[in-house]
């Protein structure tokens, strides 16, 4: 079935360092790639997202970057700030039938002051 | 404008209760999801609406999940006899779908569903 892996699992980086997480995803027809960050106790909202003709997208301190051949993408945040501190999940999204979303299983980044 | 809410923000159920979990979506969104979210885990997908059609239920973990749409707005998640593996947080999240950013998915604050 359809599968998305995340790494690594959590994260340490110094105030100011940048912090990259990757994902793979197996299902080809996927062409909608979200980042959600989940701070503690609360929903998962949209920091950004690509799609499946654009190989890169930056929004200020975070960019996303997309291989569809490879099947990997990439979140990168630059100049990390302590309220960056948080679990970022990647998706993975397919239209056809639906746009059922596949989530990572998250990565906790820690950005030390 | 409100965002996604549901209904309770906590259950505390005994092995065997049924429950029932309500989710109000944003006004004018078309899809609508179910997630299920373990501790220190992503959300799994459970089950996906487009109005009031049931379009995926392939996440649904088993005969004792069920969920409905029936006017296309409300939706509700029921889990019958509940079992322990079942204490979870259980999302809601919807969407505009087919309009620009259509995909992006706006989530509801979750119900914390404990299972004695």
């Amino acid at each position: 079935g359809e599968n998305v892996e995340q790494h690594p699992s959590t994260l340490s980086v110094q105030e100011g360092d940048s912090a990259v997480i990757k994902c793979t995803y197996s299902d080809s027809a996927s062409n909608y790639f979200p980042w959600y960050k989940q701070e503690l106790g609360k929903r998962p909202q949209l920091i950004i997202d690509i799609r499946s003709n654009v190989g890169e997208k930056k929004d200020q301190r975070i960019a996303v970057t997309l291989n569809k051949t490879a099947k990997h993408f990439s979140l990168h945040i630059t100049e990390t700030q302590p309220e960056d501190s948080a679990v970022y999940f990647c998706a993975a999204s397919t239209e056809s039938g639906g746009f059922k979303t596949i989530f990572g299983a998250g990565t906790r980044l820690f950005v030390k002051a | 404008g409100a965002g996604v809410s549901q209904s309770p923000r906590y259950k505390v159920a005994k092995r065997g209760q049924d429950v029932a979990l309500r989710c109000d979506p944003i006004s004018g969104h078309v899809s609508l999801f179910w997630y299920q979210q373990a501790l220190g885990q992503g959300p799994e997908f459970l089950t996906y609406f487009q109005n009031e059609a049931q379009l995926d239920k392939s996440g649904l973990p088993s005969d004792r999940f069920f969920a409905e749409r029936p006017e296309g707005s409300v939706s509700t998640l029921k889990i019958q006899r509940t079992q322990q593996e079942d204490s979870a947080v259980y999302l809601c999240a919807s969407s505009l779908v087919g309009e620009g950013r259509g995909n992006e998915q706006f989530f509801g604050p979750g119900t914390r569903l404990t299972v004695l």
